[in-house]
């Protein structure tokens, strides 16, 4: 199975701030990587897909970079409707895996 | 436009067997390119991947969770269906009915809270 490793589990940021999110796999998935954001109630709702695209509808302030084993979500300028919880999720395997979550809160 | 939704009871006793459906509209379940499958999520933690089913009825599951799980589908009804037996009140949790590709990301339904409880 396919260990996803996210980094950090939460963080603190303000409105405006650029903040990154790191993700690693515990053996190549090349570009088979997406990101999500999970309010609480919600069901998760996919940002980025293969690595670096954008999901449609998505603000151009999300992207994602990344190959191999290690990858990165950027939010470029925080928005306080960003305040949530990110995930990585692997599609390489059938065998779907995802990482921990890293949690942004208001600083 | 896909959509999926689950029902099933949101209640079910320490050792017995949580049975829960999933009606896909917009989209069908015969498709070559997609698996349909379970995610859940207990309260205040991650996600965790249960176990997913191809169109052809090749299925796949979680290490810690195969002994008990059984994901199988009816084309015939654009449905999919998760049975969990021997559950335990660990087992609490949003369970999400999902469908994915290799080169597209996860599309849920909203979710369903099944509470594990005497």
């Amino acid at each position: 199975d396919i260990q996803m490793t996210q980094s950090p589990s939460s963080l603190s940021a303000s409105v405006g701030d650029k903040v990154t999110i790191a993700c690693r796999a515990s053996q190549t998935i090349t570009t088979y990587l997406n990101w999500y954001q999970q309010k609480p109630g919600k069901a998760p709702k996919l940002l980025i897909f293969a690595a670096s695209s954008l999901q449609s509808g998505v603000p151009s302030r999300f992207s994602g970079s990344g190959y191999g084993t290690d990858f990165t979500l950027t939010i470029s300028s925080l928005q306080p409707e960003d305040f949530a919880t990110y995930y990585c999720q692997q599609s390489y395997h059938t065998l779907v895996s995802f990482g921990g979550g890293t949690k942004v809160e208001i600083k | 436009q896909l959509q999926l939704q689950e029902s099933g009871p949101g209640l079910v006793k320490p050792s017995e067997t949580l049975s829960l459906a999933c009606t896909v509209s917009g989209g069908s379940i015969r498709s070559s390119s997609q698996y349909w499958g379970w995610i859940r999520q207990p309260p205040g933690k991650g996600l965790e991947w249960i176990g997913s089913v191809y169109y052809s009825g090749v299925t796949y599951y979680n290490a810690s969770l195969e002994s008990r799980v059984t994901i199988s589908l009816d084309t015939s009804k654009n449905e999919f269906f998760l049975k969990l037996n021997s559950v335990t009140a660990a087992e609490t949790a949003v369970y999400y009915c999902a469908t994915w590709g290799m080169t597209m990301g996860i599309v849920w339904g909203q979710g369903t809270l099944v509470i594990v409880s005497s």
